[in-house]
């Protein structure tokens, strides 16, 4: 597509449940981001790939998140046992040269 | 210490004033520079990249001093569709993800 696509859009889960969040970034671009916003809150970085790989995965904030990324293209980030504290908004960006990110429009989560 | 600080604001400015935010940075080895733009309950798109000669865009001017490890956005002649959230973002290499302040809020008033 032409922009970076995420979905579910808003996600609305119980405390203790796990959840899928996915990415589709732009066709060809080998780098893919994840951050996340809390409320009034900066973007805090969890994890990025090059092509399927993820050489840097130290914003990760616990062992409840995972991510993976197959085929250099769709990204799934996994938060097992959510908390309340998982609320936030998870954003994907992708890149081409690691320099200019498009982000999507981010999936909404609430951990209730 | 943060890596990236910003003034969260808000900066209430009138349309057409000309207002200024400031940005440091904590890293050295930062190598790239940009201002990204962040409506409300959207995501964040790049305004403009910062070089160390400063940039402008028509009414948006950049600048780097990497000796004070400071960057700032200047934004002249304030437009309503100005209203959003600036975030400031640096970079150390090539592979390292951007790292992003907080922002600051801009309300332009009619």
């Amino acid at each position: 597509g032409a922009g970076v696509s995420q979905s579910p859009s808003n996600k609305v889960t119980e405390k203790g449940k796990d959840v899928e969040l996915r990415c589709d970034p732009i066709s060809g671009h080998t780098a893919l981001y994840w951050y996340r916003q809390s409320l009034g809150q900066g973007l805090e970085f969890l994890i990025y790939f090059q092509g399927n790989s993820a050489p840097d995965k130290s914003g990760l904030p616990s062992d409840r998140f995972s991510a993976e990324r197959t085929g250099g293209s769709v990204s799934t980030l996994t938060i097992q046992r959510t908390q309340q504290e998982d609320s936030a908004v998870y954003l994907c960006a992708s890149s081409l040269d690691g320099y200019g990110y498009t982000f999507g429009s981010g999936t909404r989560l609430t951990v209730v | 210490r943060k890596e990236v600080e910003q003034d969260p604001g808000p900066f209430n400015v009138p349309e057409g004033a000309t207002v200024a935010f400031n940005c440091t940075y904590s890293n050295s080895a930062s190598q790239s520079f940009f201002w990204y733009r962040q409506d409300c309950r959207k995501e964040p798109k790049l305004l403009m990249s910062v070089y160390s000669s400063g940039n402008e865009d028509g009414r948006f001017t950049a600048q780097l001093n990497r000796a004070s490890q400071y960057i700032s956005l200047l934004i002249r002649d304030s437009k309503l569709s100005d209203s959003a959230t600036y975030l400031c973002v640096v970079k150390t290499s090539g592979n390292t993800p951007l790292v992003f302040g907080k922002g600051t809020r801009l309300s332009v008033i009619a």
